[in-house]
């Protein structure tokens, strides 16, 4: 079965420091994705990056990237130059299990982040 | 182009009512999943809709129902609901029913169950 683990309930970072949010995961599926989502106070789940287990190079987007170390089972998100608003959770997920009525996307129990200035 | 959108953002219930919780997905977008998050919990899948039909269902009784209109709207209905049952409601709206589909999700649905 798929699953997810993150870690870290909770981080305090510097702001304008990196930093790295841990996931790893678990499927027996040869092909899958991996996301990462962030949940302001607001609730509202905000989509930042995917990664498929096939692409050659590890995803970006912006201040986004995705460490993807798959013989780990391993999807760290780094955040670059942390900013104020990037205070949240985050939550890694993985395309749930094919050819099932499961759910499309399995999450973490995700990571508190705080940025501190 | 707008993104998900849901009413009511938050809701106040008591013991043994019911609610109804309206999603409007990102338009061209047909399927739409719902799911529950708690402090205890995490984030439960509920079930998934595509073109009117449930395609998928998670592991929660049958007081939780939902159905999707032509337009892709969905409704989500709790009956006789339960302390239990208070939680952020959220849903996500994808192009496809496709696995491989990003899911983007709107600001959610506060229900406070009394």
């Amino acid at each position: 079965a798929q699953k997810i683990t993150q870690t870290q309930p909770g981080m305090f970072v510097q702001e304008k420091e990196a930093v790295t949010l841990d996931c790893t995961y678990d499927t027996s599926d040869p092909s899958y994705g991996l996301f990462w989502y962030k949940q302001p106070s607001s609730g509202e789940m905000i989509f930042l990056i995917y990664q498929g287990s096939y692409d050659q190079q590890n995803a970006t987007e912006g201040r986004y990237s995705l460490n993807f170390q798959k013989a780990r089972k391993s999807a760290n998100l780094v955040i670059s130059a942390s900013q104020l608003g990037d205070s949240a959770m985050y939550f890694c997920a993985m395309e749930g299990p094919r050819n099932s009525n499961a759910s499309k996307i399995i999450f973490g129990s995700g990571t508190r982040l705080s940025i501190q200035p | 182009k707008a993104g998900v959108t849901q009413t009511p953002r938050y809701l106040i219930k008591t013991r043994g009512q019911q609610v109804t919780l309206s999603c409007s997905p990102i338009s061209g977008h047909r399927s739409v999943s719902w799911y529950q998050q708690t402090p205890g919990q995490g984030l439960q899948f509920l079930f998934e809709y595509f073109s009117e039909t449930q395609r998928n269902k998670g592991n929660f009784p049958g007081r939780f129902s939902g159905r999707q209109f032509s337009n892709s709207r969905s409704e989500m209905n709790v009956s006789t609901l339960e302390l239990g049952d208070s939680a952020l409601y959220l849903c996500a709206s994808s192009a496809t029913s496709e696995i491989t589909d990003t899911q983007y999700f709107g600001p959610g649905t506060r229900l406070t169950v009394l």
